[in-house]
């Protein structure tokens, strides 16, 4: 139980275009989803919170109009990179919470790579 | 900032225990300890995760200092494929701040 899919798993764009990425809880109802960017041989870092059914809370230094976060059910949450850059190129991964949990205990998906040429 | 430490690399022989510390000082009375791993190109696998006392699964067991204030995930017959990078996550704010991790390293 408890799986968290992810697609795609891999995404090569040019310069400039838009890639939205989708995240899906499985077999679990997600009330809040959360995004994380890792670069190579670094940690993850969060980039947003995403409740279903209202606006996302980014952290610090993270552009909101850039990572549009889309949370439109309790299973699916969606990131757009918008105008993607060459420095955009990442892994991302997001996570779920599964709703009514007392633990806090997140399930991650498998990541998607993001390469912008 | 992370709230845990843990120590940047371990090493381990195949199918012996393997103890992973890790320190968290600051750790509130309603932070819950998780434990996970990462593989290459993967995201985090759940491992395991615990409040007050210890707790075994199929997969780990966690051991938490009386005082809370640090926690040890053992192991108990290390393979090739527990070669990952484990990380030691305090929860309570409902938000997870990852640290570096422990990269584990399984010898054959």
């Amino acid at each position: 139980g408890a799986v968290v899919s992810q697609h795609p798993s891999r995404v090569i764009c040019k310069s400039g275009t838009s890639v939205k990425i989708e995240c899906r809880s499985l077999d679990f109802q997600a009330t809040t989803m959360f995004w994380y960017r890792q670069f190579p041989k670094q940690s993850l870092m969060l980039m947003a919170t995403s409740n279903e059914g209202s606006k996302a809370t980014y952290e610090q230094g993270v552009e909101k109009d850039k990572f549009l976060i889309n949370h439109a059910s309790l299973t699916l949450s969606t990131l757009t990179v918008t105008s993607a850059h060459p420095e955009d190129s990442s892994f991302y991964i997001c996570s779920a919470d599964m709703t009514g949990g007392i633990t806090d205990t997140q399930y991650f998906g498998p990541g998607t790579r993001l390469t912008v040429l | 900032d992370a709230k845990t430490t843990q120590p940047n690399s371990m090493e381990s022989n195949e199918e012996e225990p393997v103890h992973l510390p890790c320190n968290h000082s600051t750790i509130s009375g309603t932070d819950y300890i998780h434990w996970y791993r990462q593989l290459p190109s993967q995201g985090p696998e759940y491992v395991i995760h615990g409040l007050t006392s210890n707790v075994n699964n199929r997969m780990a067991s966690l051991a938490i200092a009386e005082d809370r204030k640090s926690s040890t995930l053992i192991l108990h017959r290390a393979t090739l494929r527990d070669a990952a990078v484990y990380y030691c996550i305090l929860s309570g704010t409902y938000k997870y701040i990852f640290g570096t991790g422990t990269r584990l390293k399984v010898l054959a």
